[in-house]
């Protein structure tokens, strides 16, 4: 869903431990999800995608989980870096007819400590 | 490098005065979109061109207006700009002969004094 939050959560690690970063979805027709970074003043970056056909996808230091049971999408970055701090966004498209547009979720903020 | 290209980065305008954001890219995508972003929010979708389509979301303002003269620019424009307005705008394009990924641009800073 869409946030109206004026506050994000935010998980915050030590330098070096994994983290995990969780996401709920609503809409159990969407077919595709999408995790973004957001650092301070910048667009969106891409990180990584997962189909609604797989329950894992790895990229380096990171693996996308999909539980459509639950709903529920989690990101895990090994060997977080003080790089890593940002905001995480997940985005699912809801496979609706003519739209092709990406759904945000409300954001976590990630702090890491050196 | 193929790139999605947001102009200017920062843009001060007066209440009430219309502002135009410019964005451009280089991926040769058939989809261009724009967003809102206000501080510790998820982006939130305005409209969006399917190639020509225009599509709006339900709740975009009036006062929000889009304009896609060709598969490599796009304009929003903000008609009478309100403190409300003041926030980050992103455009993002995507392609549809690929999966769902969205490349953004670096955004443009919109400040209504």
């Amino acid at each position: 869903g869409e946030s109206v939050g004026l506050h994000l959560p935010t998980l915050s690690v030590q330098e070096g431990d994994n983290s995990i970063i969780n996401c709920a979805y609503s809409n159990s027709a969407s077919d595709y999800f999408i995790w973004y970074k957001q650092e301070s003043g910048k667009g969106p970056q891409f990180i990584i995608d997962i189909r609604s056909n797989m329950d894992k996808r790895q990229g380096q230091r990171v693996t996308v989980l999909l539980n459509k049971t639950v709903k529920h999408l989690s990101l895990q970055i090994a060997a977080t870096q003080p790089g890593d701090s940002a905001v995480y966004f997940c985005a699912e498209n809801r496979s609706v007819p003519g739209r092709r547009a990406l759904t945000f979720g409300s954001g976590t903020r990630l702090q890491v400590q050196p | 490098d193929a790139m999605v290209i947001q102009n200017p980065r920062y843009q001060v305008t007066q209440f009430g005065k219309p502002v135009t954001l410019s964005c451009s890219q280089t991926l040769n995508h058939n989809v261009m979109y724009w967003y809102q972003q206000k501080s510790s929010q998820a982006p939130k979708l305005l409209f969006h061109y399917y190639d020509k389509d225009f599509n709006n979301e339900a709740d975009t303002p009036d006062n929000f207006q889009s304009r896609r003269p060709n598969t490599s620019f796009c304009f929003l424009d903000i008609r009478s700009p309100g403190l409300g307005d003041a926030a980050m705008y992103l455009c993002a394009t995507s392609s549809d002969s690929g999966n769902y990924e969205q490349y953004f641009g670096p955004g443009t800073r919109l400040t209504v004094t």
